[in-house]
């Protein structure tokens, strides 16, 4: 079963800061890894899906890369607000296709 | 329009209880998703219908019912549940099974008391 792991659990930057993201999984043959944004007891928002032969997709302010060879995805925020604070939620699928499995999340707060 | 609705919002129950939970997304997706997510844990994958016909079941228990009455609407059926039950349910769909992105409804956060 794929595994996926990230880090750091927790971050807290001030506003305006760059900042990075990162997603680990142990299954090198993925199909495809989503983004995801998700606050507080609410629904799970998509911030961006890679496809496995893709390396990078940009909206707006973030930037996600995929590395396939070395099990790695990494999520960038620029320019970060107060309003990006929320759990991030990286997502790989297997090469059955159905099955999203998710890390435990990071948990981003940006302090004005 | 990317948009997956669910209601109700909230659901409290009793064990004895029957409920039912409610989905509905019109971006044309024929795959539809039911996860589980307890507090401060990732979503756990439920049900999978692809083409309104269950293609995945993650040995989920039978107090849990799914239903796909056409392409458009996904429901799931509560009946007998148990506190530990109490958790946010989510609903998602995707053009097909296979990797799409799936896009979230908000979810039901249900209380089983």
């Amino acid at each position: 079963k794929q595994e996926v792991t990230q880090i750091p659990a927790a971050l807290s930057v001030p506003e305006g800061e760059n900042l990075v993201l990162n997603c680990s999984f142990t299954d090198s043959a993925i199909y495809n890894l989503q983004w995801f944004r998700q606050d507080p007891g609410k629904g799970l928002t998509s911030l961006l899906l890679i496809q496995s032969s893709q390396r990078e997709q940009t909206s707006g302010r973030l930037n996600a890369s995929l590395d396939k060879s070395s099990g790695r995805s990494t999520l960038y925020i620029a320019a970060s607000q107060p309003g990006d604070s929320a759990t991030y939620l990286c997502a790989a699928y297997s090469n059955s296709g159905y099955a999203l499995n998710f890390g435990k999340g990071t948990s981003l707060l940006v302090t004005p | 329009d990317t948009e997956v609705t669910q209601t109700p919002k909230h659901l409290v129950m009793g064990m004895t209880n029957k409920k039912s939970l409610k989905c509905e997304q019109h971006m044309g997706h024929r795959a539809m998703y039911w996860y589980k997510q307890k507090a401060k844990k990732p979503p756990e994958l439920m049900f999978v219908y692809s083409y309104e016909k269950l293609s995945i079941n993650e040995s989920v228990p039978s107090r849990f019912s799914p239903e796909c009455p056409n392409s458009s609407l996904l429901n799931l059926h509560l009946h007998a549940l148990q506190p530990e039950d109490s958790a946010l349910y989510l609903c998602a769909s995707s053009h097909v099974i296979g990797g799409n992105e799936q896009y979230f409804g908000p979810g039901t956060r249900l209380t089983v008391t």
